[in-house]
């Protein structure tokens, strides 16, 4: 059974850093591209960030260029969001989301719970 | 960036209706738009995956058509468990963006 279990999130003040950490099971993490959406709260889902099967290829929102780093250690079949010089606009709910596919990306077919992360002084 | 809009943005319907749902990209995406399902307090759920191919496990009543600017999601015969919030997603540029959502409610 397919698992992904986000971690990490909680209260931070602004300008303040987090790291994210989603879990993986379940599957073969390695061959997929992994992806991060946030919902903030009564919003719809904005896209955040992808990574390559292997980590050499990195694409983010322009809302969070500079400020987030996407990351993953395929020997602990992991998945990681470095976020940065947070803002009152970057609370939401983190989703870890997998592709459908191994060669392009088609769509996330399974996701995670969420962490939420709230942006507040 | 490609801009995508859903219409409509909410959307009243009863059991049994047919429902068609808009997605329309601001410059060609070929087949590269995924749907979504959420429902409150959960995650998305994959619907349709390259425009028109239907994930594994989802009713057939749900279909995708569409390819370059405009697509389709199309629910035959709307069921209860159907009253959702549903999202289009493009996956032919980085970043790979969201519509804004279709909220469908029963009437």
């Amino acid at each position: 059974e397919v698992q992904l279990v986000e971690s990490g999130g909680g209260v931070v003040q602004p300008g303040g850093s987090l790291r994210l950490s989603c879990a993986a099971s379940g599957f073969t993490f390695d061959d997929y591209a992994m992806h991060w959406v946030r919902q903030a709260p009564g919003k719809g889902l904005e896209w955040v960030s992808l990574i390559n099967w292997d980590g050499s290829s990195t694409y983010y929102a322009d809302s969070v260029k500079g400020r987030f780093t996407i990351s993953r250690d395929n020997s602990k079949n992991s998945l990681y969001l470095q976020i940065n010089s947070l803002r009152g606009e970057d609370t939401a709910l983190y989703y870890c989301g997998k592709d459908i596919a191994t060669t392009q990306e088609l769509g996330m077919d399974y996701w995670g719970q969420g962490t939420l992360v709230t942006v507040s002084s | 960036d490609i801009q995508l809009t859903q219409s409509p943005s909410f959307l009243s319907a009863s059991v049994g209706d047919r429902v068609t749902i808009t997605c329309r990209a601001s410059q060609g995406i070929s087949s590269y738009l995924a749907w979504y399902q959420q429902k409150p307090g959960k995650a998305p759920k994959l619907l349709i995956y390259a425009a028109s191919t239907l994930q594994s496990g989802v009713p057939s009543r749900f279909s995708g058509s569409g390819s370059g600017t405009e697509f389709t999601l199309t629910i035959s015969s709307l069921q209860p468990e159907d009253f959702a919030t549903y999202y289009c997603q493009q996956l032919n540029s980085y970043p790979p963006t969201f519509g804004q959502g279709t909220k469908v409610e029963i009437k």
